[in-house]
């Protein structure tokens, strides 16, 4: 059974850091392309980034709004995923899905999210 | 940038056909996702690649998309359908999703 297991969310003051880990079993991780998707209370999805296989140089692509800000890796070895979040603003507050690639590029597996507030 | 625009809402009766409309320039050249989400609940991809059906999801659930639509449409909607709906597309090697469609089945 695939499994994503989100954690590391809480609350942050903004301009302060978090690093967001997901654990994830059930399937090969290494293989997959891996992304980071948020959802903001009561608003839509919002794409945050992704981090390619080894195959592919684990090379990562970030929207707009979060690039300089973000950085997301990966540790084959623990089938873990990560989001360090830097210099947080307000408008980051959201839940955090982790999320697998499928070969053909869809979300096809999602965690349970977890939930980041940035609040003074 | 790329952007897709959905209906905030669609209602339907239960039993009749719901058609959800995702919007953007030449989003037929692209490839269309959907994904349900329940509240409370993560999202859950209903339809890839325009047309194909993850293995659990109903056949009622299906996909088409061209020129400048992409259509999610479930026939013969039940209760359980009552959700937000996103469709999703890759531009160049960013995501994009719609802003949700809420389904109201009544």
């Amino acid at each position: 059974e695939v499994q994503l297991v989100e954690s590391g969310g809480g609350l942050v003051q903004p301009g302060g850091s978090l690093r967001l880990s997901c654990a994830v079993s059930g399937f090969t991780f290494s293989d997959h392309y891996m992304d980071w998707v948020r959802q903001a209370p009561g608003k839509g999805l919002e794409w945050v980034g992704r981090t390619r296989n080894k195959a592919n140089s684990y090379t990562t692509e970030y929207a707009a709004s979060v690039k300089g800000r973000f950085i997301i890796s990966r540790d084959d070895s623990k089938n873990s995923l990560y989001l360090q979040m830097n210099s947080l603003k307000t408008e980051d507050t959201a839940v955090y899905y982790c999320v697998r690639e499928g070969v053909e590029d869809q979300f096809d597996y999602w965690g349970q999210g977890t939930l980041v507030t940035v609040s003074s | 940038s790329y952007e897709l625009t959905q209906p905030p809402s669609v209602s339907v009766s239960p039993g009749q056909t719901a058609s959800i409309n995702c919007s953007g320039d030449k989003l037929g050249d692209k490839y269309a996702c959907w994904y349900q989400q329940k509240p409370g609940q993560s999202p859950v991809l209903v339809i890839y690649q325009d047309r194909k059906r993850p293995s659990g999801i109903p056949e009622r659930f299906s996909g088409s998309n061209s020129g400048n639509t992409a259509t999610l449409t479930i026939g013969g909607t039940q209760a359980m359908d009552e959700a937000d709906y996103y469709c999703q597309a890759w531009d160049y090697s960013t995501v994009v999703f719609g802003g949700g469609t809420k389904l109201t089945v009544l």
